[in-house]
């Protein structure tokens, strides 16, 4: 079965400055995708950004890239330029493909992110 | 373009009774899955539908059923109520269907109380 983890319940930044937020997965599928979400404290459930196991590049979507190290098992979000709405709860989570042809998204336990002045 | 949208919002139900809830696909969506998630913890996956048809299930006990319609909405249904049902309930729609890795896209949810 696969496995997500991430290590960090809480973690704290200064507006304006990087964060990263670390996750590492553990799968014998050798294709798989690994996806990060936000959810702020009203509940939805956001997508911020997508990396495939065979994606030669880290993947970028504005301020967020991922840092994808294959070989550590690891696929880190990177936040430049924190701001203020930032701050929410944000889940790394990786597609595992089904017997009956479906897939199914495993999801780590979050790392609640705070952005202060 | 409306996003997933979830009916209804907030659910107040008693134990042993039964809840349905409905989800509606972003418009072109195909696969709708379902997904459980208790405060303080990542989602859990419950089922997905793709083309009418269950593409997986995830370990919940025989309770918790679902369905989708040819306009590819989807409810869930959750009989015999227990207290640890109380959940945030969580719809998230896709591009094409399994296997993929287009992003799913979550709506609100329903948020579930048993009393």
């Amino acid at each position: 079965a696969q496995k997500i983890t991430q290590t960090q319940p809480g973690m704290f930044v200064q507006e304006k400055e990087a964060v990263t937020l670390d996750c590492t997965y553990d799968t014998s599928d050798p294709s798989y995708g690994l996806f990060w979400y936000k959810q702020p404290s009203s509940g939805e459930m956001i997508f911020l950004i997508y990396q495939g196991s065979y994606d030669q590049q880290n993947a970028t979507e504005g301020r967020y890239s991922l840092n994808f190290q294959k070989a550590r098992k690891s696929a880190n979000l990177v936040i430049s330029a924190s701001q203020l709405g930032d701050s929410a709860m944000y889940f790394c989570a990786m597609r595992e493909r089904l017997t009956g042809g479906g897939n199914k998204l495993t999801f780590g336990t979050g790392t609640q992110l705070k952005v202060e002045l | 373009d409306a996003g997933v949208t979830q009916s209804p919002t907030h659910l107040i139900k008693t134990r042993g009774q039964q809840v349905t809830l409905r989800c509606s696909p972003i418009s072109g969506h195909k696969s709708v899955s379902w997904y459980q998630q208790v405060l303080g913890q990542g989602p859990q996956f419950i089922f997905q539908y793709y083309e009418k048809e269950e593409r997986g299930r995830g370990n919940f006990p025989d309770r918790f059923s679902a369905r989708q319609f040819p306009n590819y909405s989807s409810e869930l249904n959750v009989n015999a109520l227990l207290l640890g049902d109380s959940a945030l309930y969580l719809c998230a729609s896709s591009l094409v269907g399994p296997p993929s890795n287009q992003p799913q896209h979550f709506g609100d949810g329903t948020r579930l109380s048993i009393l």
